[in-house]
């Protein structure tokens, strides 16, 4: 089956330092999304980037899609981006449902 | 933007008995899905579904699950009888159609507990 692999697994950073997390997939994605959960639980979208660079606030996602790679930078990191970063990608195969990595965990320390 | 809300926030139940998560999708989207999260591990498909069928179920998904989205209504997640390997976060998300282009959007999910 289809396989998203983040990296890495967790990640602590000093505020003000810019973190770049990597989600690489086994299957050609139709779609692929970011997310941010909370350490209480709640997940939040962040970025839609099937392919190509987008930019929103503090972070860049690039997607290269025949590589079958996305990244998501944060720049200027802050201690409320503590949390987990999950990818999560729609194949070119079967029913349209989105597949998770196991996430990043980053710890922003002040 | 869009919200999608989960009632209850948390269910704490004795396992034998049935528990319904409900589901309040954005109020134009069409697509349904039900994901699994144990504590600390990673998010998991259940099921999809549209037009009132179930398009797509894992093999997470038993026999004793059950969704439905009667006229309308909430978009719901019946387990009967509960097990003990149900507790977990159960997130709803919905979304518009199957573009490419299209944002998937989730709840906050319900933490249920099966003791």
């Amino acid at each position: 089956g289809q396989q998203v692999q983040q990296s890495p697994a967790s990640l602590v950073l000093q505020e003000g330092e810019n973190a770049e997390l990597q989600c690489n997939f086994s299957s050609t994605a139709t779609q692929l999304q970011w997310f941010y959960q909370s350490p209480g639980g709640s997940l939040v979208s962040l970025l839609s980037n099937p392919s190509g660079t987008k930019h929103t606030g503090r972070l860049t996602s690039t997607t290269v899609t025949k590589e079958r790679r996305s990244s998501l930078h944060i720049s200027s990191s802050q201690t409320t981006d503590s949390g987990t970063y999950l990818c999560a990608i729609v194949s070119n195969t079967g029913n349209y449902k989105y597949v998770f990595g196991a996430g990043t965990r980053l710890k922003v320390i002040a | 933007g869009p919200k999608v809300l989960q009632i209850p926030s948390h269910q704490i139940i004795d396992m034998g008995q049935m528990v319904t998560l409900n589901c309040d999708p954005v109020s134009n989207h069409l697509y349904f899905y039900w994901y699994k999260q144990i504590l600390g591990q990673q998010m998991e498909f259940l099921v999809n579904f549209y037009n009132g069928k179930v398009m797509e179920k894992s093999k997470l998904f038993k026999d004793q699950f059950s969704v439905e989205r009667p006229d309308g209504s909430y978009f719901t997640l019946k387990i009967q009888p509960t097990a003990l390997e149900d507790s977990a976060v159960y997130f709803c998300a919905s979304s518009f159609d199957r573009t490419s282009a299209e944002t998937l959007y989730f709840g906050s999910g319900t933490r249920l507990t099966v003791l």
